[in-house]
């Protein structure tokens, strides 16, 4: 089946320093989304990318699809603690109803 | 707007007994979704319906059933509970495939 492997599994960065996390995809997606989940919180969705070479940006965040479409990165730029949280890739093949999501990146930020 | 709602939020149980977690949207949404959350291990699809009278195995499904009951609600059944099962269970709901998922605020469940 399906696998979504995201590294790493944990970061702590200090306040106003960059964060990376990285997300690969056994197999081609049609989309892949994007969610953030704060401490003791429900996962929030925070955007979906379609396309090859898509790049897309939210403030401080910039989201990163791959040319074939199997893997993907989540940016952040000056972490600030509210960034505090796990991120997580998810991706949708084809046709399926059914998203399956990497393990996530836990970010702790040291002020 | 609720949103996503789950009841109860936390429950403890012995092995053995059953019990039903609930899950009701309010957002018109087609699809709806069980996830297991487990440390290190991110989310796990349980069942899924992508429409009101259809239900689908997830990647978990052992151990549970779940019910379509009408567009707005999808119950989680555990039949007899084991201690693997303890973990937070979290409902979502979206409208269709590449649609975003939304979250309830997930059931803490504990068995002992």
């Amino acid at each position: 089946g399906q696998q979504v492997m995201q590294i790493p599994q944990y970061q702590h960065v200090q306040e106003g320093e960059d964060f990376t996390t990285y997300c690969n995809s056994s197999t081609t997606l049609s989309n892949i989304q994007w969610y953030k989940q704060r401490p003791g919180g429900h996962p929030v969705f925070l955007i979906q990318l379609v396309k090859s070479g898509e790049v897309k940006k939210q403030k401080r965040l910039t989201f990163q699809f791959g040319e074939a479409k199997k893997n993907s990165s989540l940016h952040i730029t000056a972490t600030q603690t509210t960034d505090v949280g796990t991120y997580f890739c998810a991706g949708q093949n084809f046709g399926n109803e059914k998203l399956t999501f990497g393990t996530g990146t836990r970010l702790t930020i040291i002020p | 707007n609720a949103g996503v709602t789950q009841t109860p939020k936390f429950q403890v149980l012995k092995t053995g007994q059953s019990m039903t977690l609930q899950c009701a949207q309010d957002m018109n949404h087609n699809s709806m979704y069980w996830y297991r959350q487990d440390p290190g291990m991110g989310l796990r699809l349980i069942y899924y319906s992508a429409s009101e009278g259809t239900t689908d195995k997830g990647e978990v499904p052992n151990g549970y059933n779940v019910s379509r009951l009408n567009k707005r609600e999808f119950s989680l059944r555990l039949e007899s509970a084991a201690p693997s099962q303890t973990s937070v269970y979290f409902c979502a709901s979206s409208g269709g495939t590449g649609w975003p998922q939304h979250f309830g605020d997930g059931t803490r469940l504990s068995i002992l």
